[in-house]
């Protein structure tokens, strides 16, 4: 059974700080790496894509991939309360289907002002 | 450019009545996808369509059917509504993004209860 974990939170950060959301995933063949972001009674809403080992950072954000430990984690900097939302890291289904990804339950992420 | 757009937004059946829910993407993208979204829970994948012509299963099929219609439209139909099936639904669309994995982008959601 091909598994994304992530801790269910929520996990509160003061405005300001950095927020760092963690994501293990079971395929070892897995390439590609997405975190959305949702918002509570909205769709998710792509953020952050990692295909390479190392970090990738995008304004505020930035993704960590670590292939050998199996785990991808979300940075976000100087956190602000519209960042407080569930984020669901996702995992693509490695050889088996490239199209097919695995989701986390996702994290509730709660910004303090 | 309308993205990903879904109908309806919420819908109430009695348990037995059947529905399709509607499924649109203006992007161009040859795989489409429809999931649930349940309290506490991931996205679980109910069925997808990697190009127009072509269905399969995902993780939780039983008691759904779909149709592509074409390349932009793909339908999820519940033929005998249950409670269990009440849910959030979404439909997402997906291309290879430079070669390398496949982005996926939700539509709106449909929230059904099944009385």
């Amino acid at each position: 059974q091909k598994e994304v974990e992530q801790n269910s939170g929520p996990l509160s950060v003061p405005e300001g700080a950095i927020a760092s959301l963690n994501c293990t995933y079971s395929d070892r063949g897995s390439q590609s790496f997405f975190w959305y972001r949702q918002y509570s009674g909205k769709s998710p809403e792509l953020i952050m894509s990692i295909y390479s080992n190392g970090d990738k950072e995008d304004g505020r954000f930035t993704a960590q991939l670590n292939k050998a430990s199996q785990y991808v984690s979300l940075l976000i900097r100087d956190s602000q309360p519209s960042d407080s939302a569930t984020y669901l890291c996702a995992v693509n289904m490695g050889l088996d289907s490239n199209y097919q990804l695995i989701w986390g339950a996702g994290t509730k992420l709660i910004i303090k002002p | 450019n309308a993205g990903v757009t879904q109908t309806p937004k919420f819908q109430v059946l009695k348990t037995g009545q059947s529905m399709t829910l509607q499924c649109a993407q203006d992007m161009n993208h040859n795989s489409m996808y429809w999931y649930r979204q349940d309290p506490g829970m991931g996205l679980r994948l109910i069925y997808y369509s990697a190009s127009e012509g072509t269905t399969d299963k995902g993780e939780v099929p039983n008691g759904y059917n779909v149709s592509r219609l074409n390349k932009r439209e793909f339908s999820l139909r519940l033929e005998s509504a249950a409670p269990s099936q009440t849910s959030v639904y979404f439909c997402a669309s997906s291309e290879e993004a430079a070669g390398e994995g496949y982005e996926q982008y939700f539509g709106p959601g449909t929230r059904l209860t099944v009385t």
